[in-house]
């Protein structure tokens, strides 16, 4: 089944505790995106990549990191994270090309105290 | 350069329609509109490139004016499984194809029996 898995879908911790978000697709997608969702504001873009060790900012990449060492990963790492990165999170692919519909994860719900 | 969307939120009563409109300050390439109900992840309803094309799915239709750089989103007969958040994602015509695509905030769509 064509999908994006993220993992974990929960996460409650402490400021300043590394933590990961794994994100993985199994459609060959070039272009990998993660988002944050927030009450009010949409869906913010955080950090893209068009391809295998290629990665760009999004619109809010503060306090963030990624890394694209294979097609099919795109790991959101918080080297610090800090309360005001409680959010709803999403993973996104698709293909590279323009036009083409993204294909999101299930989201990850992340609170740090 | 986030698109704006209107109405922010609308309550219906199934069998009536709906418009959901998504604005640029910008000249747009594309549009996309994606619908996600609560406690889910988006889900891609349809594109729509610049053309002024229309294009259905379901009793769901979308238009893209280019001269006025909005696309406008249809619900004709509202169901209560189209009640969501429903998002529109812009992309922009740059000389280099790494488009990202910019979420609206969303409309809220609260359809009643």
């Amino acid at each position: 089944e064509a999908q994006v898995t993220q993992n974990p879908r929960y996460l409650i911790t402490v400021t300043g505790k590394k933590l990961t978000v794994t994100c993985s697709q199994n459609m060959n997608h070039e272009y990998m995106s993660w988002y944050r969702q927030d009450p009010g504001l949409g869906l913010r873009q955080i950090y893209y990549s068009m391809n295998v060790e290629v990665t760009d900012k999004g619109d809010v990449p503060e306090g963030y990191k990624v890394s694209r060492k294979e097609k099919r990963n795109f790991p959101l790492i918080l080297e610090s994270p800090s309360p005001n990165q409680t959010s709803l999170y999403f993973c996104a692919s698709s293909f590279g090309d323009s036009n083409q519909p993204q294909h999101f994860g299930d989201g990850t719900r992340l609170s740090i105290l | 350069q986030q698109p704006v969307q209107s109405p922010q939120a609308v309550i219906l009563r199934e069998g009536e329609d709906a418009v959901i409109n998504c604005s640029s300050s910008k000249a747009l390439y594309s549009v996309h509109w994606y619908r996600q109900k609560h406690g889910e992840a988006p889900v891609f309803l349809m594109i729509l490139l610049k053309g002024g094309e229309q294009k259905g799915h379901e009793k769901i239709s979308a238009s893209f004016n280019e001269k006025k750089q909005q696309s406008s989103l249809y619900l004709t007969a509202s169901q209560l499984s189209y009640s969501g958040t429903y998002f529109c994602g812009t992309e922009y015509p740059s000389m280099n194809r790494d488009d990202k695509i910019i979420f609206g905030k969303g409309t809220r769509l609260h359809i009643l029996p």
